[in-house]
């Protein structure tokens, strides 16, 4: 069946460094994609979306990327911080109510 | 402050015991989600309500029940936890649903520990 996927379970990182976190998804009717950010013990937290009619979103440190061509989602964080270890899973809209979440990459700031 | 309660926090229950765990929300959405995430993996969705519209994933087992008496709050029933039912049970809500690129929203969850 379809799914999303992620390329790698863990990233380790050094604080200022920037991450680039990446995830391959498979339906290509997908619309809509959400990063979401997971702390241990606590429920997903929303951290940027991307609609499939843009390439490309920028928030506060955090820039999405999105290339349909090879169904490739990316989620780049500036200067890294120990705040954001966490485990970052990529979410694609699968239908009217359902949001499909991808494996995980773990990420690990190093002070 | 928190939109998304979900209570208990940690939940024991034993093997064959019904247990029933509770989400309520103050955002006044119409979507209510069941998600159930077991250690190291992504979270999978159960099945969701809209408004009063019930609407299982074609893979929830029928152990697994929702009810959902207003728009505030939720239930997730478990009729008889089995060992693998174990798992982090995430509740999240939208305001409409996500083809309309909404997102949602998760409460903290609740941790199943079955005995």
């Amino acid at each position: 069946g379809e799914s999303v996927g992620l390329h790698l379970p863990t990233l380790s990182v050094q604080e200022g460094d920037n991450s680039i976190i990446n995830c391959a998804y498979s339906n290509s009717a997908s619309d809509y994609f959400i990063w979401y950010k997971q702390e241990s013990g606590k429920g997903p937290q929303f951290i940027i979306d991307i609609r499939s009619n843009m390439d490309k979103r920028q928030g506060q440190r955090v820039t999405v990327l999105l290339n349909k061509t090879v169904k490739h989602l990316s989620l780049q964080i500036a200067a890294t911080q120990p705040g954001d270890s966490a485990v970052y899973f990529c979410a694609e809209n699968t239908g009217y109510s359902t949001l499909t979440f991808g494996k995980g990459t773990m990420l690990l700031v190093s002070p | 402050d928190a939109m998304v309660i979900q209570n208990p926090r940690y939940q024991v229950t034993q093997f064959g015991k019904p247990v029933t765990l509770s989400c309520s929300q103050t955002l006044n959405h119409n979507v209510m989600y069941w998600y159930q995430q077991k250690s190291s993996q992504a979270p999978k969705l159960l099945f969701h309500y809209y408004d009063k519209d019930f609407n299982n994933e074609a893979d929830t087992p029928d152990n697994f029940q929702s009810r959902r008496p207003n728009t505030s709050f939720c239930f997730l029933d478990i009729r008889s936890p089995g060992l693998g039912d174990a798992a982090m049970y995430l509740c999240a809500t939208s305001r409409e649903g996500t083809g309309t690129n909404e997102k949602l929203f998760f409460g903290s969850g609740t941790q199943l520990s079955v005995l």
